[in-house]
């Protein structure tokens, strides 16, 4: 069963947009929620952060938001260029720290 | 600093064959790790190591061996090929297994098992 949940499957936007990726988590375990970016051909790369006793972090375009009552998070990714096409992953970690589980990924479109 | 590096980096595979897939991270890690990526599915981890000569079962093992006899190398040895297999390999590893630690990926191997 997927423990992290990520929708949509796929999104599209047009530049200067606001792009928004959501996941939900069940483990109340999880206390590390990182989101990856990934080009095609290429491996994923940590993007952005956030550990659960804060709501929201932000890094220039990139801010995530956290619920932790509701156990959902979100990425929001403003002023969306055509450099942001690529395939999103939310993710998250036990305290153990022994296993990254992953949501299933967003296929993001930034049309010029 | 080359970071992970998996070779090969596309491999064609019949049903029944055996082979390695090779990881190797020059970071000085302690822990690794492999995950297979299909559409729709995201990233599914495999197997992981904690250290050298320690590993576990990740979420999907099955048909697949690792090792762990130095910190640099994790790599994945898949038994007996199937199609089922089929599907772009990631290695990763992380400083440690504490949760906030970044984990690195590498390139990738695009495997097809006809």
């Amino acid at each position: 069963q997927q423990q992290v949940k990520q929708s949509p499957q796929s999104l599209i936007v047009q530049k200067g947009g606001i792009s928004i990726i959501n996941c939900a988590y069940e483990n109340t375990a999880f206390d590390y929620f990182p989101w990856y970016q990934q080009f095609p051909g290429k491996g994923p790369a940590l993007l952005i952060a956030i550990r659960p006793d804060v709501s929201e972090k932000k890094e220039g375009r990139f801010t995530i938001s956290f619920n932790k009552s509701a156990k959902q998070f979100s990425l929001h990714i403003m002023d969306s260029q055509p450099g942001d096409s690529a395939t999103y992953f939310c993710a998250a970690r036990e305290t153990s720290g022994s296993r990254l589980t992953f949501g299933e990924g967003t296929q993001l479109t930034v049309n010029p | 600093n080359a970071g992970v590096t998996q070779t090969p980096k596309f491999q064609v595979l019949k049903t029944g064959q055996s082979m390695t897939l090779q990881c190797a991270q020059d970071m000085n890690h302690e822990y690794m790790s492999w995950y297979r990526q299909d559409p729709g599915m995201g990233l599914r981890l495999i197997h992981y190591s904690v250290g050298a000569g320690i590993t576990d079962q990740g979420e999907v093992p099955n048909g697949y061996n690792v090792s762990r006899s130095t910190t640099e190398d994790f790599p994945l040895r898949l038994l007996s090929a199937a199609p089922s297999q089929t599907s772009v390999y990631f290695c990763a590893s992380s400083y440690s297994r504490r949760s906030n630690t970044e984990a690195f990926f590498g390139q990738g191997t695009r495997l097809t098992v006809v």
